[in-house]
């Protein structure tokens, strides 16, 4: 099993609402990571989780709020977004978070959020 | 200075055509280097690594200067189904591998 898998794939949430996204992998990688997307944007880095623990915040509102429950899942809990908050939602996996020449990420598919 | 720098482009080139892509990265410690690939609406998919003495795969030949922070990307005989954004990525150095993308280059290949 090669894949990230996220679901769900489209979200659309109103400023009141909690919801959560959620990503799973089966390919024994250590690191896991959230990254928000803005249209004809690059991927922009919001968390890493390295062995379960959240080893980078880039500085995200509080509004978002990340979970590792074990080595395979990776949540992102969202309560009181903002319509600016709309995005595609990416989640990626690397072995684990050291250096290691040539090893890049694999990404999950996206879910799309609409904030409204 | 933006960390790591692409031209957005758009190029448009016809089938058969070769066309390279260049980027520049400000951090002289960054530690490895890719090429994704990202399909409109779809999740980034990594194109191939690029390592210090230069890699092909098929069509794909990918190049690091590091004097002069520079990675560029030719690709040869372009194909319909080349059309994408390609990004630039660099792990900057640190703590925890942290993947830095550019802002991409369109490409589009017409017949």
């Amino acid at each position: 099993d090669t894949e990230v898998t996220q679901t769900p794939k489209h979200l659309v949430m109103g400023m009141t609402n909690k919801k959560s996204l959620k990503c799973e992998q089966h390919m024994g990688h250590r690191a896991m990571y959230w990254y928000k997307q803005k249209a004809k944007k690059p991927p922009e880095l919001m968390f890493v989780y390295s062995y379960e623990k959240l080893s980078i915040n880039e500085s995200v509102p509080s509004r978002f709020s990340p979970e590792c429950p074990n080595s395979s899942l990776l949540n992102l809990h969202l309560h009181a977004l903002q319509p600016e908050d709309s995005a595609l939602y990416l989640c990626a996996s690397s072995q684990d978070s050291f250096f290691r020449p040539g090893h890049g990420y694999t990404f999950g598919s996206g879910t799309r959020l609409t904030v409204v | 200075r933006k960390e790591v720098e692409q031209d957005p482009g758009p190029f448009n080139v016809p089938e058969g055509a070769t066309v390279a892509f260049n980027c520049t990265y400000s951090n002289s410690a960054s530690q490895s280097f890719f090429w994704y690939r990202q399909d409109c609406r779809k999740e980034p998919k990594l194109l191939m690594s690029v390592y210090s003495s230069g890699n092909e795969d098929g069509r794909f030949t990918a190049q690091l200067n590091r004097a002069s922070q520079y990675i560029s990307l030719l690709i040869r005989d372009s194909k319909l189904s080349d059309s994408a954004t390609y990004l630039c990525v660099v792990n900057l150095p640190g703590t925890a591998s942290k993947l830095t993308f550019g802002t991409g280059t369109r490409l589009q290949v017409t017949l």
